[in-house]
């Protein structure tokens, strides 16, 4: 069961432009919701994250954007370069008393072109 | 790679046959989690740690297990290995700065023949 949808697939911006990933979550008991960075070879890099009380927030060029009553949360990169050029994964943590369960969406490639 | 390495970083095996995958950490992390990450599924979790030989199951468990005997290695063993089991596996730590926060290790390429 897949618990975190993840649109669209593949992602092609020219540079300067704005790239947006959405993600949508199943589950209400989620507290927690990262975007990672994937170059290829390489593992996942946390860019940044938020908590369900927080409706936006901002590092430098990327915000994410929460819709806690839509179950939904999304990605903007502003002014994206071909160094974004990469994959992105949402994702949705689970914690409950020691339990830690991290739940990823399929992932985004985005291409920028120069 | 936020301190973490593992071992070995690519493995060709044959069906049948035991394979151990290693992640070590340096930075007194809590937490340790072992996934798996496959195209069109992004990343799943196997099996994970919240401190020394106390381990949990992930959504994908079946055919792995795991052991933490010490808080900086975390071992992932396939018993017998199956041409499923070809995939990235990536280690990953959290718990130094709060713990919901997790740092990737650089993975393991493991092709199962």
């Amino acid at each position: 069961q897949q618990q975190v949808k993840q649109s669209p697939q593949s992602l092609i911006v020219q540079k300067g432009g704005i790239s947006i990933i959405n993600c949508a979550y199943e589950n209400t008991a989620f507290d927690y919701f990262p975007w990672y960075q994937q170059f290829p070879g390489k593992g996942p890099a946390l860019l940044i994250a938020i908590r369900p009380d927080v409706s936006e927030k901002k590092e430098g060029r990327f915000t994410i954007s929460f819709n806690k009553s839509a179950k939904q949360f999304s990605l903007h990169i502003m002014d994206s370069q071909p160094g974004d050029s990469a994959t992105y994964f949402c994702a949705a943590l689970l914690s409950s008393g020691s339990a830690r369960q991290l739940t990823f969406g399929s992932g985004t490639q985005l291409t920028v072109l120069p | 790679d936020a301190g973490i390495t593992q071992s070995p970083r690519h493995k060709v095996t044959e069906t049948g046959t035991p394979v151990t995958l290693r992640c070590h950490q340096t930075e007194n992390h809590r937490y340790m989690y072992w996934y798996r990450q496959d195209p069109g599924h992004g990343l799943r979790l196997i099996h994970y740690s919240y401190g020394v030989k106390d381990t949990d199951k992930g959504e994908v468990s079946d055919g792995y297990s795991v052991s933490r005997s010490k808080t900086e290695d975390f071992l992932l063993t396939l018993e017998s290995a199956t041409s499923s089991q070809t995939s990235v596996y990536f280690c990953a730590i959290s718990g130094l700065a709060g713990d919901s926060e997790q740092f990737f290790g650089p993975g393991t390429r493991l092709t199962v023949l």
